[in-house]
């Protein structure tokens, strides 16, 4: 079956710990994006990634890093530095110049 | 910078009304548009999409939707709405291959 696969689908955190949230696609696709989406303020990119090895900022990645050593694997790495981290975040992958295809999300809440 | 816009952020229709969201974008080049949708509890879903060609694009579920480039619009429709339609719909934006962005979202409730 493919598709994308994001996990855990709930997370928990204390407050100054890092966590890493996991996608992972079969989908053989090129491109991975990572968005936070809040209540009222829609789907912002974090970070996306047109190819292996190679990732660009997007317009809120301060408090975020990301790698992409392997096509299929774009995890996301909510650091400390994030002052409001509690959301929920959607990964994404795309077939270049094609429509993207999203995983089912992480809610994140900060305890 | 890019950017786009919906300019409704929370619709409440009748069943069998006539639906129109408003979506306008900041990029005066080639774009790829589209619309996705939120249903509660589902992940987003493509429900249409504008590449090249014909400006009126048709998508699931009867919806619609017509790239006026001259507006720099990409307004979404239904002509009869259902209960089911009830989500969260965005308009996205991809300005030549570069990254998608999209709009803050338009919240549909649907009374039955």
């Amino acid at each position: 079956d493919g598709g994308i696969t994001q996990s855990p689908k709930y997370l928990f955190r204390k407050e100054g710990q890092n966590v890493t949230l996991s996608c992972e696609q079969n989908l053989n696709h090129d491109a991975m994006y990572w968005y936070r989406q809040d209540p009222g303020q829609g789907l912002r990119l974090i970070y996306y990634s047109q190819i292996v090895n190679d990732f660009q900022k997007g317009d809120i990645a301060e408090g975020y890093s990301v790698s992409r050593e392997k096509k299929e694997s774009f995890p996301l790495t909510v650091t400390s530095a994030q002052k409001n981290p509690t959301a929920f975040y959607l990964c994404a992958s795309e077939d270049r110049g094609n429509e993207a295809f999203f995983g089912q999300g992480t809610r994140l809440t900060v305890v | 910078a890019q950017s786009v816009s919906q300019h409704n952020h929370h619709v409440i229709l009748s069943e069998a009304a006539s639906l129109e969201l408003g979506c306008n974008y900041s990029y005066g080049g080639t774009v790829n548009l589209f619309w996705y949708v939120q249903y509660p509890g589902q992940h987003l879903q493509l429900l249409l999409k504008y590449f090249s060609g014909d400006p009126l694009v048709k998508g699931i579920k009867g919806f619609e939707a017509e790239f006026i480039k001259s507006k720099f619009s990409f307004n979404l429709r239904k002509p009869s709405v259902q209960w089911s339609d009830t989500a969260e719909y965005f308009c996205a934006v991809r300005v030549r291959d570069d990254k998608i962005i999209f709009g803050k979202g338009t919240r549909l409730h649907i009374l039955p």
